[in-house]
């Protein structure tokens, strides 16, 4: 099992721009993550699901939008890029709600210029 | 506000030695605590994860200690080797909303030859 997947690894962009980052899971889990991770602070939830086709705001929700069409895969989109999104960005999968273990994918480091 | 805090920020030791690792929470009620290890460029890996109801729990060389009612945990990292290297950050859930963690900054722990 691969795990908890995430693409791209790294990606710089210029203010304005849109991306979109994947966040792929092979464990048949039911809940999917999203959290961004900057220095001096802890992780934080930017959007979540807790099941194909559902998705939920975060603590840090405002600039980015989310899709869960399959049960594998949960999308970040981001529609106009600015610098303060600058970020490391994980995903994260449990098997069941709240007490479960996460697991983390490896990061996408993103840039925004 | 629900807040984790952590110390020391960062930590030096030799390798072989023990060194133990603080967290404090202000979290109320809440669910579990958990400790993750992030390695340099990775994503968080779960080490532990505790109930409100248990005191101690050990992953090999890593023993987490939980005081509920001084809402204090440490975790404690025996004869330690280069590949404890990394960050190590707490992560607490709250009682009636177990979707949302609540991560601390990290300790930042460097094992030296």
């Amino acid at each position: 099992n691969a795990g908890v997947t995430q693409t791209p690894k790294f990606r710089v962009l210029k203010t304005g721009q849109s991306m979109t980052l994947l966040c792929a899971q092979d464990m048949n889990h039911e809940y999917m993550y999203w959290y961004r991770q900057d220095p001096g602070m802890g992780l934080r939830l930017i959007h979540y699901s807790v099941g194909e086709g559902t998705t939920a705001k975060g603590e840090v929700p405002d600039g980015y939008n989310v899709s869960r069409l399959k049960k594998q895969n949960f999308l970040l989109g981001l529609e106009s890029a600015a610098p303060s999104q600058t970020s490391v960005y994980f995903c994260a999968s449990s098997p069941r709600r709240g007490a479960g273990e996460q697991y983390f994918g490896p990061g996408t480091r993103l840039t925004v210029t | 506000k629900n807040q984790v805090e952590q110390s020391p920020q960062s930590l030096i030791i030799l390798e072989g030695k023990n060194c133990t690792l603080q967290c404090n929470y202000t979290v109320s009620p809440f669910s579990n605590l958990r400790w993750y290890k992030q390695d340099t460029g990775r994503g968080p890996v779960s080490l532990t994860i505790m109930t409100f109801s248990e005191n101690t729990k050990s992953n090999g060389r890593y023993t987490a200690t939980l005081d509920a009612d001084t809402k204090q945990s440490s975790l404690h990292i025996t004869a330690s080797q280069l590949s404890d290297s990394a960050s190590y950050i707490c992560v607490v859930s709250e009682l009636h909303n177990t979707d949302k963690l609540i991560f601390g900054t990290g300790t930042r722990l460097q094992v030296f030859p």
